[in-house]
């Protein structure tokens, strides 16, 4: 079946520092791809996506780039603030309600 | 435009007790899932629907029920609680004909069973 896998966390960087969050996934077919994300006390808010292979999604610094060779959508952003502390998740849509989605990696950027 | 709103925010249960978590949205969104946030293990799918009258079970359904009689409102009914559904619950909605622009979610229930 589906799979998502994320680096395991927490990853604790210091402001503007450089962020990868490794994301891989097993799925046939040709699925779309997100990264959510997940303030404390909040539900989950679609950060960007990509719907097709090549494609790059990015918002608010954040981009990812969907690589159907190495089966990857790995998240980066080139400097990093307090206020991205958070916890990011990647995942997968095959289908109109087939979702599945990684365990989530934690963030903490200290000043 | 509220999106999804889930009632309540917080919630403690005595095992064997019953509650219904509710969702409502107002965006006229056909598909709406229930999902169980635990540590470690991601989000799950519990019940989906995709349209008044019709659900459907998915990941991890059991100790739960649902129904969709409105296109607005899908609530999550547990039956008797366990400690083991001690979790935060998140409902998500999705346009049909978009699923592929993501989902929207609710801000969640915490859910505690002692």
């Amino acid at each position: 079946g589906d799979s998502v896998t994320q680096m395991e966390g927490p990853v604790t960087l210091s402001e503007e520092a450089f962020l990868t969050i490794n994301c891989t996934y097993t799925a046939t077919g040709y699925p779309s791809l997100f990264w959510y994300v997940q303030y404390p006390g909040e539900g989950l808010q679609l950060l960007l996506k990509a719907t097709k292979a090549d494609d790059k999604g990015s918002n608010k610094g954040f981009e990812a780039t969907y690589r159907k060779e190495t089966t990857s959508f790995h998240l980066e952003k080139g400097s990093v603030q307090v206020s991205d502390s958070a916890v990011y998740f990647c995942a997968l849509i095959r289908g109109y309600q087939k979702v599945t989605f990684g365990t989530g990696t934690k963030l903490q950027v200290i000043p | 435009n509220a999106g999804v709103t889930q009632t309540p925010k917080f919630q403690v249960l005595k095992t064997g007790q019953s509650m219904t978590l509710q969702c409502a949205q107002d965006m006229n969104h056909e598909y709406m899932s229930w999902y169980r946030q635990d540590p470690g293990m991601g989000l799950r799918l519990i019940h989906y629907s995709v349209g008044a009258g019709i659900t459907d079970q998915g990941e991890v359904p059991n100790g739960y029920n649902v129904s969709r009689s409105t296109t607005e409102d899908f609530p999550l009914r547990l039956l008797s609680a366990a400690p083991s559904q001690t979790s935060v619950y998140f409902c998500a909605i999705s346009d049909r004909g978009r699923a592929n622009y993501g989902y929207t979610f609710g801000s969640g229930t915490r859910l505690t069973v002692v």
